[in-house]
């Protein structure tokens, strides 16, 4: 079936360093990809999207490129701030209507 | 309402009674997931509606658990005989169409604490 794998965390970083979380994954057809975001103490929440290969989502300084060639769709930012500091997960949607799968989780931790 | 709701947003109850968890998904949306979530961890899928269609029951991890929906509307998580494994948070999402592509909006949450 359908798999996300996500870096292993914590990750810790200090302020204005640069981010990279990993993501890959593993689906029959051609999945749509997304990144939610879990601030402390709130629900998930849509961080961006991209819904074919070489597309790129970005949104808060944020960003992932779709490459289909290496199943894969890391986060990256390139000044993180200690407001950006939450759990992370990467998850995707196949494009016949089923759930939406989720990788395991990274927690993001910024210093100032 | 704005967003999707849930309730309760705690319940703490005792081994081996049952719980019902509620989930209001936004307004015409027709997809419809819940997930539990245990602490520290990440979304396991239970189960799955999709307009008229059967449920995708998969990820239902016993016969304990059952879900309802109403139509396009409100949806009900039941746990039976709850045991202290199912203590988690139980999260439910709507999205417009269920299609690829489409976001899923998540509602806050219900903790569920079994003692």
């Amino acid at each position: 079936g359908d798999s996300v794998t996500q870096m292993e965390g914590p990750v810790t970083l200090s302020e204005e360093a640069f981010l990279t979380i990993n993501c890959t994954y593993t689906a029959t057809g051609y999945p749509s990809l997304f990144w939610y975001v879990q601030y402390p103490g709130e629900g998930l929440q849509l961080l961006l999207k991209a819904t074919k290969a070489d597309d790129k989502g970005s949104n808060k300084g944020f960003e992932a490129t779709y490459r289909k060639e290496t199943t894969s769709f890391h986060l990256e930012k390139g000044s993180v701030q200690v407001s950006d500091s939450a759990v992370y997960f990467c998850a995707l949607n196949d494009n016949y209507g089923q759930n939406f799968v989720f990788g395991p989780g990274t927690r993001l931790s910024v210093l100032p | 309402g704005a967003g999707v709701s849930q309730s309760p947003s705690n319940k703490v109850t005792e081994k081996g009674k049952d719980v019902e968890l509620r989930c209001d998904p936004i307004s015409g949306h027709t997809a419809l997931y819940w997930y539990r979530q245990r602490l520290g961890q990440g979304l396991e899928f239970l189960i799955y509606f999709q307009g008229n269609s059967a449920p995708d029951k998969s990820g239902l991890p016993s016969d304990r658990f059952s879900a309802e929906r109403t139509g396009e509307s409100v949806s009900t998580l039941t746990i039976q005989r709850t045991q202290q494994e199912d203590s988690a948070v139980y999260l439910c999402a709507s999205s417009l169409d269920g299609e690829g592509g489409t976001e899923a909006f998540f509602g806050q949450g219900t903790r569920l604490t079994v003692v």
